[in-house]
């Protein structure tokens, strides 16, 4: 199946850094992905869809200035938690699917787990 | 706008047993609805997709449902393991909805040896 590669796995950061994240998809192109956020016992709660070569559409509630999404290629995208704030200590993930692909079938990165101090 | 519900929300049952975790959804135009499995800390682990059009998939002791007309999904898991305790997720791709997912908000697992 599709591989979707997510880095780093695990992040501890200062309050006020930033902090970039990376989801690129390695045997398959993708013109679009999705990131989604996870906060400890809730479910995943999309926080935006990324497409290649356009600016990313952002869910009501997710600060676009706050999470810089930047798809620049059709097998990377990058998602940079700016002036991190405990608040913003979450499981982020990433999310993709081929092209094409009959099933619509998405593939998941292995989620970055984010603890700001 | 689509809301997926799962009960229960915790679960512990004895090695062996066959057990049902459900999953609801309000609208019933959907694309597709998938089952993942998810351990503590890591990513999503794709179990079953089932296709709008479809009523059931199986993959080795798991077998889901979907009945679209009344927004349900079963996961049946046969004979458990201690191996399969982990967070099951329920989600639901819906029509014209680019590729978005949402999902449920899991059924927490716990399968006693």
């Amino acid at each position: 199946g599709a591989v979707v590669s997510q880095h780093p796995s695990r992040v501890i950061c200062k309050s006020g850094t930033s902090v970039k994240i990376e989801c690129r998809s390695l045997d398959f192109q993708a013109t679009t992905m999705f990131w989604y956020r996870q906060f400890p016992k809730q479910s995943l709660m999309l926080m935006a869809t990324s497409n290649e070569g356009s600016k990313a559409t952002y869910e009501q509630g997710v600060e676009k200035d706050k999470f810089l999404i930047n798809h620049a290629s059709l097998t990377l995208s990058t998602l940079t938690v700016t002036s991190a704030h405990p608040e913003d200590s979450s499981f982020y993930i990433c999310s993709a699917s081929p092209w094409g692909y009959r099933e619509e079938k998405l593939f998941f990165g292995s989620g970055t787990q984010l603890s700001v101090l | 706008k689509q809301e997926v519900t799962q009960i229960p929300a915790a679960l512990s049952v004895p090695e062996g047993e066959n057990l049902v975790l459900n999953c609801s959804f309000t609208d019933s135009a959907i694309y597709n609805l998938q089952w993942f499995r998810q351990d503590p800390g890591k990513g999503l682990t794709s179990l079953l997709l089932i296709q709008s059009s479809q009523r059931e998939q199986t993959s080795g002791r798991l077998n889901a449902s979907l009945d679209k007309s009344s927004g349900r999904s079963t996961l049946y898991i046969a004979a458990s393991q201690p191996g399969d305790s982990a967070t099951y997720l329920c989600a639901v791709m819906s029509s014209g909805s680019a590729r978005q997912l949402t999902f449920g908000s899991g059924t927490q697992l716990t399968v006693l040896p």
